[in-house]
């Protein structure tokens, strides 16, 4: 069964820490995106990548970055945590077909206090 | 800019009959539509695509329609059942490079199915 994994369901953290959200994938694809969820505003892409140690800035880039050193892992950096960065993230990857359907990992919550 | 809009924020509706879904796009047509299913405190799930040649797509008691010319996908749900109960995201690819491309999506219909 095809998997994406994040390192976390749930974190708490404070302002000004520096945050690590993890992502794997199991699939061998190629693209990888974050994005966060929030209610009213639906899904919005922070990062995405299209190959390792390649990145391109999503519509919400600001305070974030990312790192993609394998092609498994897309690592989401928040480096200095503030409380509008309270929400669920979300990774997906997708692999070269033409149907670029989307493999979502379960999300991590993530309290800003 | 591309725009992508779900009219409707909730849909309640009795276990039985068809649920529609609509999604509207601004701007120039998507090669394709793609349906997603989100469940509380989960990611989404695919569930159909459909492409901008096709009219319809079916798919068990999963229909989704392709106008053009509307500008719009509608999603139905036939027969449906309360396991159905689920948040339903409509998405589209917005930049073209080969088979590469980021998706739009919209902001997702609550659907609830009553017994």
């Amino acid at each position: 069964d095809v998997k994406v994994t994040q390192s976390s369901r749930y974190l708490v953290k404070r302002t000004g820490e520096k945050v690590f959200l993890e992502c794997v994938q199991d699939m061998d694809h190629e693209n990888m995106f974050w994005y966060r969820q929030d209610p009213g505003l639906g899904l919005r892409l922070i990062y995405f990548s299209y190959d390792v140690k390649m990145k391109e800035k999503g519509d919400i880039p600001e305070g974030y970055s990312v790192s993609r050193e394998k092609k498994e892992r897309f690592s989401l950096i928040l480096e200095s945590a503030s409380t509008n960065q309270t929400s669920m993230y979300l990774c997906a990857s997708s692999g070269l077909h033409e149907n670029n359907e989307q493999f979502f990992g379960p999300g991590t919550r993530l309290t800003v206090l | 800019s591309q725009k992508i809009e779900q009219n409707s924020e909730a849909l309640n509706i009795q276990e039985g009959k068809t649920a529609t879904l609509t999604c509207n796009y601004t701007n120039y047509s998507p090669a394709y539509l793609q349906w997603y299913r989100q469940d509380p405190g989960r990611g989404p799930v695919f569930l159909l695509l459909i492409r901008e040649n096709e009219k319809e797509k079916r798919k068990e008691r999963l229909k989704v329609t392709f106008d053009t010319t509307l500008k719009q996908s509608l999603f139905h749900i036939t027969a449906s059942q309360p396991a159905d109960s689920a948040t339903y995201l409509c998405a589209l690819l917005w930049n073209y490079g080969g088979s590469q491309g980021n998706l739009i999506f919209g902001k997702g219909t609550k659907l609830s199915v009553k017994p």
